[in-house]
């Protein structure tokens, strides 16, 4: 199994908006509904920021919001702030009752 | 506090063997979905193993008839015995719990990680 597909990079300044992708495939992003995204600063264990596509946990900022469309999840940050440079991973249950997580998409903010 | 705490990583050798414990606090344990997590020096995160509940059990297919997950509900304990250890499985690993309840991936409570390398 490959990870799922993500930049590897992307950059945008303060107050901008940027939306990371993630493509799959039929037998796990396009198949169901259980996308999650989770944000990791270096040297640190990662955190849930959204599930279930588009669903955020409490705590995490409402500039944080999730979609999806066919094989592919997206994750948008509004408002760009410095705290939020940070790795990015996107994450879907599969067909062979596992999760995948993609590769990863490092952000920088300018 | 709600926390996790994992234990048990060091240097092993090619071909050894480890156990990984990840010890939870501050939630009831016995009715959640576990995993184990990995994360390579620079790299990824990448699914490794899933108990659930009911014990069934979940593995990715690279560590597949290597790994056994395990967990002791009275000790709130998670366990993962490494075996036949190979190079690429150098990681920090990770226990986690997974909020959906069943193996959905929504893991909104993650260790610190414990480090697991394997080399000569």
């Amino acid at each position: 199994q490959s990870a799922l597909t993500q930049p590897a990079s992307v950059s945008g300044s303060p107050g901008q908006s940027i939306t990371l992708s993630c493509t799959g495939t039929s037998n796990d992003v396009g198949a169901y509904k259980f996308v999650s995204w989770y944000q990791q600063h270096p040297g640190k264990a990662p955190r849930l920021i959204i599930y279930e596509v588009s669903n955020r946990p409490s705590g995490v900022s409402n500039r944080f919001s999730g979609s999806k469309s066919a094989n592919s999840a997206s994750l948008t940050i509004s408002g760009l702030q410095a705290e939020d440079e940070a790795n990015y991973y996107c994450c879907s249950y599969t067909s062979s009752s596992t999760v995948m997580f993609g590769g990863g998409t490092k952000l920088t903010v300018l | 506090e709600v926390q996790l705490v994992e234990s048990g990583g060091d240097l092993v050798q090619p071909g050894g063997s480890l156990r990984l414990s990840c010890a939870a606090s501050g939630f009831t344990f016995n009715s959640d979905t576990m995993h184990w997590v990995r994360q390579a020096p620079g790299k990824g995160l990448e699914f490794v193993s899933a108990i659930r509940s009911s014990g069934a059990t979940y593995y990715a297919s690279s560590v597949k008839g290597r790994f056994t997950v395990s967990r002791d509900n009275s000790k709130k304990t998670l366990y993962l015995q490494m075996g036949s250890l190979r190079d690429e499985d150098t990681a920090v690993y990770y226990c986690a719990r997974d909020s959906s309840g069943w193996i959905w991936g929504y893991f909104d409570l993650w260790g610190r990680g414990t480090l697991v390398t394997v080399s000569t």
